[in-house]
């Protein structure tokens, strides 16, 4: 099965800073979802098929990548975005979700 | 508005069997597929199996010999069972709905279960 590392696992950030994380795939994978999670509750579907932001989410978050190579961007953080974000593939089976950053605010 | 409701245990005893009912509304199960995953501490989100929407299904290999999912069209409801249940097993269990890039665009509430004797 295709293994998603997530770096890095904690990173904490001020309000306005620009934040990336990335989401490396063991091999190919044609597209990437991200989910955003806080304390408590479900995920919530935040970025599909590498950079379609959810319905709701802010503008400022973006994703990219290809390949093996996949990441999301805040591009100004807020105190509302500090949560877990885990990636997810299913360009090959089983679906398999990386280990999480959690997105601390300073 | 779409919605996913799961009910089930909250306690199983280690080798039993856990079941959980999923309740979707504002959505059709004979248009949309539901996934199943669970979350723990130990080994974080694993995929475990998804029914179609035309009734078929795929288990996580590691699963497929304890794990069964069903569904009642009629009733919008989704049926997970999972078989002899160990301690490792304790976890959040999820529903979540299938959209059309094999994401999961809503997930149910999350049913957490302990397995304990």
């Amino acid at each position: 099965q295709i293994v998603l590392t997530q770096s890095p696992a904690i990173m904490s950030a001020s309000p306005g800073e620009k934040v990336t994380m990335t989401c490396s795939a063991s091999s190919s994978v044609s597209y990437m979802h991200w989910y955003q999670q806080k304390s408590g509750t479900s995920p919530k579907r935040w970025i599909y098929d590498t950079s379609k932001l959810a319905s709701g989410g802010p503008a400022r978050f973006s994703g990219s990548g290809s390949g093996t190579s996949y990441s999301l961007t805040i591009s100004s953080m807020e105190a509302e975005d500090a949560a877990t974000y885990y990636c997810q593939q299913w360009s090959s089976n089983p679906p398999t979700f990386g280990s999480g950053t959690k997105l601390e605010i300073k | 508005q779409v919605q996913l409701k799961q009910s089930g245990p909250g306690l199983v005893q280690p080798s039993q069997s856990l079941s959980i009912t999923c309740t979707v509304s504002g959505f059709s199960l004979t248009s949309y597929g539901v996934h199943w995953v669970r979350q723990s501490p130990g080994k974080g989100l694993e995929w475990l199996g998804v029914i179609w929407s035309g009734g078929s299904t795929d288990y996580n290999a590691a699963f497929i010999s304890r794990l069964s999912i069903s569904k009642d069209n009629s009733k919008s409801q989704v049926f997970f069972k999972m078989n002899s249940l160990q301690v490792n097993d304790t976890a959040i269990y999820y529903c979540g709905r299938r959209d059309a890039w094999y994401a999961m665009d809503y997930w149910g509430q999350g049913t957490s279960v302990t397995v304990s004797s």
